[in-house]
């Protein structure tokens, strides 16, 4: 299958700092991306879709301000989480449908465990 | 996408096949029936799908009841690999349609 790509696995941050989480698709052109984000013995929700070259569409309840996603090109997207705070610690997965791909099948990401102190 | 309803947790020997069910009584007929597993601290991993008709692949079986309210994933011989949470999901196959996720069932494969 597709293989999606997401750096860096883990990160520790201080509170105020900003992260940066890349992904990308290694050997399909992504048209669209999405992230999600999931705590702790919870299950995946999704924060916002992308779609290459276009403003990304953020699920009720996400700030766009704080998550800043960018999907400039058909195989990375990032996500930015700004300020970060110890209430955004959690683990955030990417998930990509490529244009040559059928509809059918989403890939995901290894996923990102941040940890804000 | 429909809701499915999953058990949270089931328990299946090693070796032995797991059987883990999944009911989508309101699915419409465009819906798929996707399977996805997410082992600890990793990204979910695509399993099996289909439509009306009963899919096998090197993962897994499943088996789709004729009224398509229900399914089941079949793991013929779970390994302690296989322990995970297991995510049913109803989808259609849009453009740019994600996967919603429910709770998943959480799979224990025991010696």
């Amino acid at each position: 299958g597709a293989v999606v790509s997401q750096h860096p696995s883990w990160v520790i941050c201080k509170s105020g700092t900003s992260v940066k989480i890349e992904c990308r698709s290694l050997d399909f052109q992504a048209t669209t991306m999405f992230w999600y984000r999931q705590f702790p013995k919870q299950s995946l929700m999704l924060m916002a879709t992308s779609n290459e070259g276009s403003k990304a569409t953020y699920e009720q309840g996400v700030e766009k301000d704080k998550f800043l996603i960018n999907h400039a090109s058909l195989t990375l997207s990032t996500l930015t989480v700004t300020s970060a705070h110890p209430e955004d610690s959690s683990f955030y997965i990417c998930s990509a449908r490529g244009s040559r791909e059928t509809n059918e099948k989403l890939f995901f990401g290894s996923g990102t465990q941040l940890s804000v102190l | 996408d429909a809701k499915t309803t999953q058990p949270p947790s089931m328990d299946c020997a090693e070796g032995r096949a797991a059987n883990l069910p999944c009911n989508h009584s309101t699915i419409s007929g465009n819906e798929y029936v996707y399977w996805y597993r997410q082992i600890h601290s990793q990204g979910p991993q695509y399993i099996i799908h289909g439509l009306k008709n009963n899919e096998t692949n090197e993962m897994a079986s499943l088996i789709i009841t004729e009224d398509r309210k229900s399914s089941t994933l079949i793991l013929p011989h779970a390994t302690l690999r296989d322990t995970a949470v297991y995510y049913c999901i109803a989808r259609k196959n849009n453009a740019g349609n994600m996967l919603t996720f429910g709770g998943g069932t959480r799979l224990m494969v025991k010696p």
